[in-house]
């Protein structure tokens, strides 16, 4: 089966550039989670959608930050414009709410950004 | 609000030795605990989870967690560890949110492993 799937892997971009990062969840899950992790910070939530729907963006940082998902199987994360301490590793995670409530939550490999 | 406290940092352990990587956890109800493994370059990935019933959680890859309500602790433990085990394991409680149902993860900072061959 196919896992959680980012894209890119990597990417290196200047500073004021817009970044967009893509996610497309486990076919069926109707969770979708946007982490961001640092050394300094771990891993910090920044969005979480159900049935496609934003329910908490309280971890966004700022207003440079937007998280869109139009259907079930694409979600996309937005910076504009970039900044170096927007360098980061940043994962999508997606789950199930069927069955037993709280179905963990599976990974992407994440997409490591780079801001110069 | 819920959080999670991994006291170890680093934990260096030798193949074959046997390991318990702790985890402290902080929530006003019943937890739902969950410890995920990340290799270089690669995501989280699900060791085992807790929810209720059997205390002792037995994971993949040999892994087994003990959920002690008393001592609001879900350790990891491993008998014999294998050089492949080296990575960062993160702890982390799931809170049942209201709206849509679901969870919410909020995570430890991690213990990075390495193994001495």
């Amino acid at each position: 089966d196919a896992g959680v799937i980012q894209s890119p892997r990597h990417e290196v971009t200047e500073m004021g550039q817009e970044v967009t990062l893509r996610c497309k969840p486990i076919s069926g899950h109707d969770y979708l989670f946007w982490y961001r992790q640092t050394m300094m910070r771990g891993l910090e939530l920044l969005i979480y959608f159900n049935n496609n729907v934003p329910i908490d963006d309280s971890g966004m940082p700022e207003d440079r930050f937007s998280a869109k998902m139009p259907n079930a199987s694409f979600s996309t994360l937005k910076i504009q414009p970039s900044e170096p301490r927007d360098s980061a590793v940043y994962f999508c995670a997606s789950s199930s709410s069927l069955g037993l409530s709280n179905q963990p939550q599976h990974f992407g490999d994440g997409t490591r950004l780079s801001i110069l | 609000a819920q959080s999670v406290t991994q006291p170890d940092i680093h934990i260096t352990v030798s193949e074959g030795a046997s390991l318990e990587l702790r985890c402290n956890y902080s929530y006003g109800a019943t937890p739902y605990l969950f410890w995920y493994v990340q290799s270089p370059g690669q995501g989280l990935q699900l060791l085992l989870k807790y929810f209720s019933g059997d205390t002792l959680v037995q994971g993949i890859k040999g892994f087994e967690a003990e959920f002690k309500r008393s001592q609001s602790s879900f350790n990891l433990r491993k008998p014999s560890v294998h050089w492949s085990d080296a990575a960062e394991y993160f702890c982390a409680v799931g809170a049942q949110v209201l709206t849509g149902g679901g969870n919410k993860l909020t995570f430890g900072t991690g213990t990075q492993l390495k193994v001495e061959l």
